[in-house]
């Protein structure tokens, strides 16, 4: 079945400076969902691509899908404290299954 | 707040005993689902309700037992329940089950199986 990757596991980063988190599908999605889960929290929806090679950005969060439609990307300018969770990425798939990957947990650095 | 609301949000229980997770939204979705989040592990879809019918059940032990009594209700029902059964149980909902659609996250229950 599709199974979905996410590296890192866990990423340290320093307050102001820049990080990339990589979600990797073993077959072509259909679309693509990034979610955050603050500690303690629950998954909020952040964004959904679709299209081959699209990119959106939010504000310092920058979103890629891959021109494959097989791999994603997340990309964070100037960390702040406020970005501190996981991040998921959520790839669909033509049965309409939404394959979640198993996140990448950032910490910040004052 | 997503708008889908989950009770309780805690609960520990013997592995003798029964009990139930409640999904509650008011968002107008058709769509509900139940997921399973353990430590280090990805979210794993466990049901899916689709206008009240049931159209996924990912291989999930029948000592999990859902219920979907109409569009704005779910439930996940418990019995004999094994320790590594232990985890952040998440409800959430969706405008229906087809692609290109965010879902609603509930804050989930943390269920402790002692």
């Amino acid at each position: 079945g599709q199974q979905v990757m996410q590296i890192p596991q866990y990423q340290h980063v320093q307050e102001g400076e820049d990080f990339t988190t990589y979600c990797n599908s073993s077959t072509t999605l259909s679309n693509i969902q990034w979610y955050k889960q603050r500690p303690g929290g629950h998954p909020v929806f952040l964004i959904q691509l679709v299209k081959s090679g699209e990119v959106k950005k939010q504000k310092r969060l920058t979103f890629q899908f891959g021109e494959a439609k097989k791999n994603s990307s997340l990309h964070i300018t100037a960390t702040q404290t406020t970005d501190v969770g996981t991040y998921f990425c959520a790839g669909g798939s033509n049965d309409y299954k939404l394959s979640f990957g198993a996140g990448t947990t950032v910490t910040v650095r004052a | 707040e997503t708008g889908v609301t989950q009770t309780p949000r805690h609960l520990v229980m013997g592995m003798t005993n029964k009990k139930s997770l409640k999904c509650e939204q008011h968002l107008g979705h058709n769509a509900m689902y139940w997921y399973k989040q353990s430590a280090k592990k990805p979210l794993e879809l466990m049901f899916v309700y689709n206008f009240k019918e049931q159209t996924e059940n990912n291989s999930v032990p029948s000592r999990f037992s859902p219920e979907c009594p109409n569009s704005s209700h779910l439930f996940l029902h418990l019995h004999t329940l094994q320790p590594e059964d232990s985890a952040l149980y998440l409800c959430a909902s969706s405008p229906d089950e087809g692609l290109n659609t965010e879902a609603f996250f509930g804050q989930g229950t943390r269920l402790t199986v002692v």
